[in-house]
């Protein structure tokens, strides 16, 4: 079992929708979990970060934590071309300072 | 805002060359971080570091090495290029912050091993 999985995609959503990104972690303990959005040919950008149970939001995002299901989501509201991108799902293990990424998931927003 | 620089966003090198990949940053940050990414495996982490003269292996550092001589700069070695380790390269630095950590990542180096 991968430490972060992530559905590889495409997911495909038309423009202004609900994009619903997921990721599941198998450490138990994890406490820090970070989305990343990355454009093609680019480095990762931090777009949201999460450390409690419930959900945290920052305009059209917003992360879910569940830690006794052990997964975290990213909607993206009125989602736009400009979202398409690969969404990295990143987790603080308890042993120190490791970041574990998920291989990502495509997201492509059609106007 | 955070800045983190890669010395190179393109390189092509030999098998069996020496290569060096540096990494600065200009936020006083302690942990430096080198991965790669390869499409369909993610980022995997080579080394990092939390302090001037410290390193840590990650996940697959067989075949490179780090550097770190100041706190800003963080240095991957290939010690002998092979064409395996064609990949992108990704450095990132973060303060040392607990849990709340963040890391940032420069803008990666394109590494092309014939």
């Amino acid at each position: 079992q991968k430490e972060v999985e992530q559905n590889s995609g495409p997911l495909s959503v038309p423009e202004g929708a609900i994009a619903s990104l997921n990721c599941t972690y198998s450490d138990r303990v994890s406490q820090s979990f970070f989305w990343y959005r990355q454009y093609s040919g680019k480095s990762p950008e931090l777009i949201m970060s999460i450390y409690s149970n419930g959900d945290k939001e920052d305009g059209r995002f917003t992360a879910q934590l569940n830690k006794a299901s052990q997964y975290v989501s990213l909607l993206i509201r009125d989602s736009q071309p400009s979202d398409s991108a690969t969404y990295l799902c990143a987790v603080k293990t308890r042993y120190g300072n490791k970041l574990v990424f998920g291989a990502g998931t495509i997201l492509r927003v059609k106007s | 805002d955070v800045k983190v620089t890669q010395s190179s966003r393109y390189l092509v090198k030999r098998t069996g060359e020496k290569v060096f990949l540096e990494c600065v940053q200009d936020m006083d940050h302690e942990n430096m971080f080198w991965y790669r990414q390869d499409p369909g495996l993610g980022l995997r982490l080579i080394y990092f570091s939390y302090d001037v003269k410290m390193k840590e292996k990650g996940d697959i550092p067989e075949g490179y090495s780090v550097s770190r001589e100041k706190k800003e700069r963080f240095s991957l070695i290939l010690e002998s290029a092979s064409t395996n380790q064609t990949s992108m390269y990704l450095c990132a630095s973060s303060l040392m912050d607990g849990y709340q950590e963040t890391q940032y990542f420069g803008p990666g180096t394109r590494l092309l091993v014939l």
